[in-house]
């Protein structure tokens, strides 16, 4: 299948501070998403991003579609100690409901 | 809106034992549901992808007889997994989409599936 990497791995900062992470791949993708999952949950879609060069925000949450479309990244703004959880990418190779990869995702630790 | 309700939320039981996982669509239809796995530390790897009437389509290395998908209706699919194992303990994570134009898929809370 579909390899998307995302770096870094686990990230730990102090709250407050901004987070930038990124996901990549070799592979094209339609559609783009961003997710967040809290232990022993499901994971909550963030942002979704439908179109190459997409910027788009959610509150303190920034997502963009990368123009080649083999890459985007996520920022948070003044993290806050809820941000914690581990977020994923995710792409759609085609426009639809199927076909959806996931990223390796990134660990977000806040510390007071 | 878009929730996607999974019962039960986690589920411990004998080597040998059969466990059905429901996931329902609780405020709209969803023609296709899809089921995932995931490992402690790992992401999510899609299982198979349910279709409203008619049979599941599973991912390489998914055995079908073993993960038995059932989606009887617009807003239910089940997940059986049949005589589990150790090795089948996971968490498991059913997804769904609105029938009409291309929406992200919403996912459930997921199952914490324990064989012992």
């Amino acid at each position: 299948g579909q390899q998307l990497n995302q770096s870094p791995q686990s990230m730990f900062i102090q709250e407050g501070e901004d987070v930038s992470m990124n996901c990549t791949s070799s592979s094209i993708f339609n559609t783009w998403l961003w997710y967040k999952q809290d232990p022993g949950e499901g994971p909550v879609l963030l942002i979704a991003l439908y179109k190459a060069g997409e910027l788009t925000s959610n509150g303190r949450l920034t997502a963009q579609f990368g123009i080649t479309r083999k890459d985007s990244f996520l920022n948070i703004s003044a993290s806050i100690p809820s941000d914690v959880g581990i977020y994923f990418c995710a792409g759609l190779t085609q426009t639809g409901a199927n076909n959806l990869f996931f990223g390796t995702g990134t660990r977000l630790t806040v510390i007071p | 809106g878009a929730v996607v309700s999974q019962h039960p939320s986690r589920v411990i039981c004998k080597s040998g034992t059969s466990v059905k996982i429901e996931c329902r669509s609780l405020d709209f239809q969803a023609t296709t549901m899809f089921w995932y796995r995931q490992f402690p530390k790992q992401s999510l790897m899609l299982m198979a992808t349910s279709n409203e009437g008619s049979k599941a389509t599973y991912e390489q290395g998914v055995e079908k007889d073993k993960f038995l998908i059932n989606h009887a209706s617009l807003t239910l699919s089940t997940l059986t997994v049949t005589s589990a194992h150790p090795e089948d303990s996971s968490f498991y994570i059913c997804s769904a989409s609105r029938v009409g134009e291309s929406q992200p898929q919403h996912f459930g809370d997921g199952t914490r599936l324990s064989i012992l």
